[in-house]
């Protein structure tokens, strides 16, 4: 098992739509957690930084981190054609340098 | 730059040869790694430097992979006597903190490397 599972997708919605990813992991020391974004053939873009539990909202993205249930989520709301990327999530606990990425989740939002 | 640069942003090499994958962080960044993504995956790590100092390479998958940051700026990747299995996207990061979870990570657009 990994210690960051992420479904691979292909998640299809509609513009407009709400999405919802998520992530889980197996780490209980797990406190930092990332959200990238990456269009084909580019490098991750940086989304949202979180440090423990709790919501973080920015524009129209937010991110949940569950700590009880070892799940992380990114919502996307009012999803746009631009939005279409792979989303991947990374975590790394206190004191490690080496964040753990998921596969990273296949995004098409369809105008 | 603003931005992490990597060069070449695509290699092909044969079997054998060896390849050298450059990366240039964001100025005045401490912290700087690379990472490891093959096609459908995530990225995995490889190694990091602290300034000049590499603090952790046990990611390198074998000792023909090295990398050095000779003044704390530009890293160099290296792989020697490339294998096919070795085809993969070479991303750079750097982070401005000392302990790099302590902030974020900024990726470079990667070194596609194909091994023939």
């Amino acid at each position: 098992q990994k210690e960051v599972e992420q479904d691979p997708g292909p998640l299809s919605v509609p513009e407009g739509a709400i999405v919802s990813l998520n992530c889980t992991y197996s780490n209980s020391a797990f406190q930092y957690f990332m959200w990238y974004r990456q269009y084909s053939r580019k490098g991750p873009e940086l989304l949202m930084y979180t440090y423990s539990s709790g919501n973080k909202e920015d524009g129209r993205f937010t991110a949940q981190v569950d700590k009880s249930s070892k799940y992380i989520s990114l919502f996307i709301r009012d999803s746009q054609p631009s939005d279409s990327a792979t989303y991947l999530c990374a975590m790394s606990d206190r004191g490690t340098y080496k964040y753990i990425f998921g596969t990273g989740t296949r995004l098409k939002v369809l105008a | 730059g603003a931005g992490v640069s990597q060069s070449p942003r695509y290699k092909v090499a044969k079997r054998g040869q060896d390849v050298a994958l450059r990366c240039d962080p964001i100025s005045g960044h401490v912290s700087l790694f690379w990472y490891q993504q093959a096609l459908g995956q995530g990225p995995e790590f490889l190694t990091y430097f602290q300034n000049e100092a590499q603090l952790d390479k046990s990611g390198l998958p074998s000792d023909r992979f090295f990398a050095e940051r000779p003044e704390g700026s530009v890293s160099t990747l290296k792989i020697q006597r490339t294998q096919q299995e070795d085809s993969a996207v070479y991303l750079c990061a750097s982070s401005l903190m000392e302990v790099a979870n302590t902030g974020e990570l900024f990726f470079g657009e990667g070194s596609r490397l194909t091994v023939l």
